[in-house]
């Protein structure tokens, strides 16, 4: 069975651009959630999507979006790049959303390098 | 609020020396969810172990065992002769929502050095 795949795996962008990044869950996983590392604040939750809806949602600011499309895969938006957006962009997929049916699973891609020069 | 801490940002062993890494989480909720993860160069997190707040048994693993403890909300990894591959960067986390949405902690970097 095939991973957690994400493209691009890295990227470049100038300040002010407006960048989108793709997930595509393990195939029958219908949770993707994404994650945000960076040096100064480390790993932190973004948001989940779960049959296209957003679930959760973490403390970012509203220049961060996503989506889930019918087939769960799954892009985050980010407009209006500031420095402080460059990170590695981690997407996890799991088979249902929380609390249902007990534990559920993440699996993680190998995410996706952002720089913003 | 859920909180999880590791306060050893950095390690430095000697290979085959063994090395204990801490974590301490915070929660209000009764049940809940403890992992750690290792995140070497390449930057993709594997998965290492998950406890449930239910199940406070230790376990070993390999060369890897974990000890978790309720009473003083620990959960603390330790890696016995050590290698210069277990080299990377170890997370802890926390799921109060059925292993969805964690908080991690800020990280370990261990370094083993040969």
């Amino acid at each position: 069975k095939a991973g957690v795949t994400q493209t691009p795996r890295y990227l470049i962008k100038t300040r002010g651009q407006q960048v989108t990044l793709s997930c595509s869950p393990i195939s029958g996983h219908r949770s993707v959630s994404w994650y945000q590392q960076t040096p100064g604040q480390g790993l932190q939750f973004l948001f989940e999507y779960f049959s296209e809806t957003q679930r959760n949602k973490g403390n970012f600011p509203g220049r961060f979006s996503g989506r889930q499309f019918s087939n769960s895969r799954s892009e985050m938006n980010v407009s209006t790049l500031e420095l402080g957006d460059s990170a590695l962009y981690l997407c996890a997929s799991s088979l249902t959303s929380g609390s249902q049916r007990g534990y559920n699973e993440q699996f993680f891609g190998p995410g996706t390098r952002l720089t913003v020069l | 609020a859920q909180k999880v801490t590791q306060a050893q940002t950095e390690i430095s062993v000697v290979e085959k020396e063994d090395v204990t890494l801490d974590c301490v989480y915070e929660t209000r909720d009764t049940t809940y969810y403890l992992f750690w993860y290792k995140q070497p160069p390449s930057g993709e997190l594997v998965f290492l172990i998950r406890r449930n707040s239910f199940d406070e048994q230790n376990e070993i693993s390999g060369r890897y065992s974990w000890n978790f403890q309720k009473s003083t909300s620990s959960f603390n990894f330790t890696i016995t002769a050590s290698q210069v591959v277990d080299s990377a960067v170890y997370f802890c986390a926390l799921s109060e929502d059925y292993g969805q949405n964690f908080v991690f902690g800020p990280g370990t970097r261990l370094s083993v050095l040969p």
